[in-house]
Order: structure tokens, then C-alpha cells, then sequence
């Protein structure tokens, strides 16, 4: 158990649709990273937030958008879902090192979010 | 451009074999850190090492050992005497200044008894 937690574990909509998924870190851990893994991507950066602020963003749609709320959680919003947004979502974070760059810290996964859209 | 490149798609072995899974980074960064990740059938990523690019000493982990050279931009990853606990698909990541990870396609392993 790597203490980044999940949910919902498994969601099915269908296209058009709006979904919610919810990460909550490790405790003490200030980075959230969101990936994507699909079948034909793989495994995919798709958005980072510090400390409530958003760090960098990789190869994220504009129909997805994130946030990280004070108490440190973070939700990946995907609106008007398509058939090729079906794929396992995953959530990790990384503990800041005092001094340290934020890079230095490996990142721990939560068990994902595997989102099927009909 | 970063790239991580797992040549071998998929591998197959017999229980207590050797085998090496093969891992090429590419990136213009001069500090940069370098993750094997393995996924269960389960699904989830379990972190297995972590590497700096300042640090080319080989690492040894009971039945893992990690090889980096810089020289050729590989970090590759063996298992001594697999089992068929070993049986996942593994990757290998490339992280940069900012933080996040670059994937290889994953290597599925199979350890069949």
C-alpha cells in the first residue's frame, strides 16, 4: 500500500458525459501528478500541481482540467467524454525534502482509476 | 527531446532463469534521475529504484540488480532466478527538473513454473 489513495476505483459513463476522479496524497506529501495509461499512449504525464499551484502540464486535453485543494487532495475534472478517453488514471505523489528540488523525490502511485466510456 | 526507450515488448522465461530487461534514455538534462516501476496484473505501480545521474554505482537489491551507464544512456534491470511472482509488465522512467516522469512502453514479463 503506497498510502495515495483513489477514487472511484472503477467508473463507466458515457460519451459526453462529465467525470470526477479524486486523489488524496500521502500524508505530508505537497506534489500531486496526474498520468494517464492507455493502451495505444502508455503511460502518459498529464498535469502536476505544488502546494495547491499548478507545476507543469504534459500532454493534457483541454476538455481535462485539475486542481488541488488546500487540505492538499486533488481532482482530475474530464468533461465530454469520448470513446478514447477510456484508460486507467493514476495519481502519485512525492514527499518534499527540505532543501531539496521537488525532482528528487520518487513518486509514489495510488491503485488508479480505470475509466471506461461507452 | 526525452525519450525512454523499452525495446523488448514482451519477454518469456522459465522459473529460476536470468533475465535482463533493457532500458535507453535519451535527454539533453545534465541531472536527471532514473525510476524502474513494476505493474502487477493488479494494475498498480510499485516504485522499485531510483537512480541519479551523478551516481553510476550498480545497485543490488536481493534478486534485482540495476546496471546505469552513462556511456550509453542505459539503465538496465536483471532478476536473478525469477519466479512467477515476478510476472508483470515493468518500466523503466526518466524524470527531469520539474518533476515529471517520461515512460518506456513497459516490458511484460512472464515466468512461467
Amino acid at each position: 500500500d503506497s498510502g495515495v489513495t483513489q477514487t472511484p476505483k472503477h467508473l463507466i459513463t458515457a460519451t459526453g458525459q462529465r467525470v470526477t476522479l479524486r486523489c488524496s496524497p500521502r500524508s505530508g506529501d505537497l506534489s500531486v501528478y496526474w498520468y494517464q495509461q492507455s493502451l495505444d499512449q502508455g503511460l502518459q504525464f498529464l498535469i502536476q500541481y505544488y502546494n495547491g499551484e499548478e507545476r507543469a502540464k504534459g500532454n493534457i486535453l483541454e476538455r481535462f482540467s485539475a486542481q488541488q485543494f488546500p487540505d492538499l487532495h486533488s481532482e482530475l475534472n474530464l468533461s465530454s467524454l469520448e470513446l478514447g478517453d477510456s484508460a486507467l488514471y493514476f495519481c502519485a505523489s512525492s514527499v518534499s525534502l527540505a532543501g531539496a528540488p521537488p525532482s528528487y523525490n520518487e513518486q509514489f502511485f495510488g491503485p488508479g482509476t480505470r475509466l471506461t466510456v461507452l | 527531446a526525452q525519450k525512454v526507450t523499452q525495446a523488448q515488448t514482451e519477454i518469456s522465461v522459465v522459473e529460476k532463469e536470468d533475465v535482463t530487461l533493457d532500458c535507453v534514455y535519451e535527454t539533453r538534462d545534465t541531472t536527471y534521475y532514473l525510476f524502474w516501476y513494476k505493474q502487477p496484473p493488479s494494475g498498480e505501480l510499485v516504485f522499485l529504484i531510483r537512480r541519479n545521474s551523478f551516481d553510476e554505482q550498480n545497485e543490488i537489491s536481493g534478486r534485482y540488480s540495476w546496471n546505469f551507464q552513462k556511456s550509453t544512456s542505459s539503465f538496465n534491470f536483471t532478476i536473478t532466478a525469477s519466479q512467477v511472482v515476478d510476472s508483470a509488465v515493468y518500466f523503466c522512467a526518466l524524470k527531469m527538473e520539474g518533476g515529471k516522469l517520461i515512460f518506456g512502453q513497459g516490458t511484460e514479463l512472464s515466468v512461467k513454473p
